[in-house]
């Protein structure tokens, strides 16, 4: 199984321009999540999804879109990038159950907005 | 407003003794902790975790421990190697969550 996996590594865009970062898991999970790592501080959940079709805002969610209509597939779409946005983006990915389970990491997406 | 918080951005402690990590909460609904470990360059990865209803669990060299009445966890590795070296992240959630609040992480550095 190749777990999580993120598309692209790094990318740098100019304010204003869009972009799309994707993750696919292979874990056949139905929970998925995306994160923000800024400097310094901890993860932010910007969206979550607990199935195909599924989608819900998490914590930082202004600036951002998703959609999930695969199992596999959760893409995040940055629409008019702002330097706000530099940052680490993570993906990943969980079952349900009572709580404690753990979440599976893709290895990140380093954006620069300049 | 922060609901799970670790004080100490840094920690560096000597190869071969005790490290120990510290994780405050407030949300007393919290029910689940969990401990990740995060790489340079990496996703995090799960570690360990501990359920409310226990006030310890060990696996391996990794121990954490629950103060409920204190809110407050802590994450202790023994004895602590170089590869151990990484930024550690306490995350908690409570039962029909379905997401997890994470700490703001600490970085552990193990000297040789």
């Amino acid at each position: 199984n190749a777990g999580v996996t993120q598309t692209p590594k790094f990318r740098i865009l100019k304010i204003g321009q869009s972009m799309t970062l994707q993750c696919t898991q292979d874990m056949n999970h139905n929970y998925m999540y995306w994160y923000r790592q800024d400097p310094g501080m901890g993860l932010k959940l910007i969206y979550y999804s607990v199935g195909a079709g599924i989608t819900d805002k998490g914590e930082v969610p202004n600036g951002y879109n998703v959609s999930r209509s695969t199992t596999e597939d959760f893409p995040l779409r940055l629409e008019l990038a702002a330097p706000s946005q530099t940052s680490v983006y993570f993906c990943a990915s969980s079952w349900p159950g009572t709580g404690g389970e753990e979440q599976y990491f893709g290895p990140g997406t380093r954006l620069t907005v300049t | 407003d922060q609901q799970v918080k670790q004080n100490s951005p840094s920690l560096s402690v000597q190869e071969g003794r005790i490290s120990i990590l510290n994780c405050d909460y407030t949300n007393s609904m919290f029910d689940y902790f969990l401990w990740y470990k995060k790489y340079p360059a990496e996703g995090p990865t799960f570690l360990i975790s501990i359920s409310s209803i226990k006030d310890k669990n060990e696996d391996g060299r990794f121990t954490v421990f629950l103060n409920k009445s204190a809110k407050h966890l802590s994450l202790h590795i023994v004895p602590s190697q170089p590869g151990d070296s990484a930024v550690y992240f306490c995350a908690a959630n409570f039962q029909g969550a379905q997401k997890l609040v994470f700490g703001q992480g600490t970085r552990l550095t193990i000297n040789p």
